[in-house]
């Protein structure tokens, strides 16, 4: 059953425009979102979060939306750089669950 | 401060045999958890540790077995290995259980 859907399985951007990742998910006890961005041969690495009481968290060039009556999130990457070709995972938590679920992932491609 | 690390990198066992994956938490942090990340699919939460006892399972069955360390880190072992447990293993630390946890490079597991 999954409860995090990363629809889109890769997204390609020129580098210098914005790069929008989706993320929905069902369990509406989730109450805690986090990105997590891997390379290949290395293990995810943590990006941004938001908790549900917020709509919106930025961190430098990275700004997460939460809309909790849609049951969706994204995450906004404003200017895009070559480095930031990847993996993207988004994950959820529920607070009296302490486990991390997390989505299929979407491969970003940033073009010079 | 020094991060996640996971042993061995890779490893290659056949069926039917047993594995011992280790991980050592991050510095400070004294909640362990494992996932087992198979191809193009987001990680699975196998089970999470915290202060020595076992804190949460996943859906996986009794031969993924674990334990963790007076000095937090972890080990997380697999009996009787099936073709399906080739996959990417990781473990991530936290500190008290918080949601936002740090991964380790991982442990490529090929079950032939």
């Amino acid at each position: 059953d999954q409860q995090v859907k990363q629809n889109s399985p890769s997204l390609s951007v020129q580098e210098g425009r914005i790069s929008i990742l989706n993320c929905d998910y069902t369990n509406s006890m989730f109450d805690y979102f986090l990105w997590y961005k891997k390379y290949p041969a290395e293990g995810p690495t943590f990006l941004i979060s938001i908790s549900s009481i917020k709509d919106k968290n930025e961190d430098g060039r990275f700004t997460v939306f939460l809309n909790k009556s849609a049951k969706h999130l994204s995450l906004h990457i404003v200017p895009s750089q070559p480095g930031d070709s990847a993996v993207y995972f988004c994950a959820a938590s529920d607070r009296n669950d302490y486990k991390l679920s997390f989505g299929a992932g979407t491969t970003v491609t940033v073009r010079a | 401060e020094t991060g996640v690390t996971q042993s061995p990198t890779h490893l290659i066992k056949t069926r039917g045999q047993q594995v011992t994956l280790r991980c050592s938490s991050q510095s400070g942090h004294n909640t362990v958890s494992w996932y087992q990340q198979a191809l193009g699919q987001g990680p699975q939460f196998i089970f999470q540790y915290y202060r020595e006892e076992e804190n949460g399972r996943g859906n996986f069955p009794p031969r993924f077995s674990g334990l963790q360390f007076p000095n937090y880190s972890s080990e997380l072992n697999v009996n009787a290995l099936e073709l399906d447990d080739s996959a990417l293993y990781l473990c991530a630390s936290s500190l008290d259980r918080e949601e936002t946890q740090y991964f380790g490079p991982g442990t490529r597991l090929l079950v032939l």
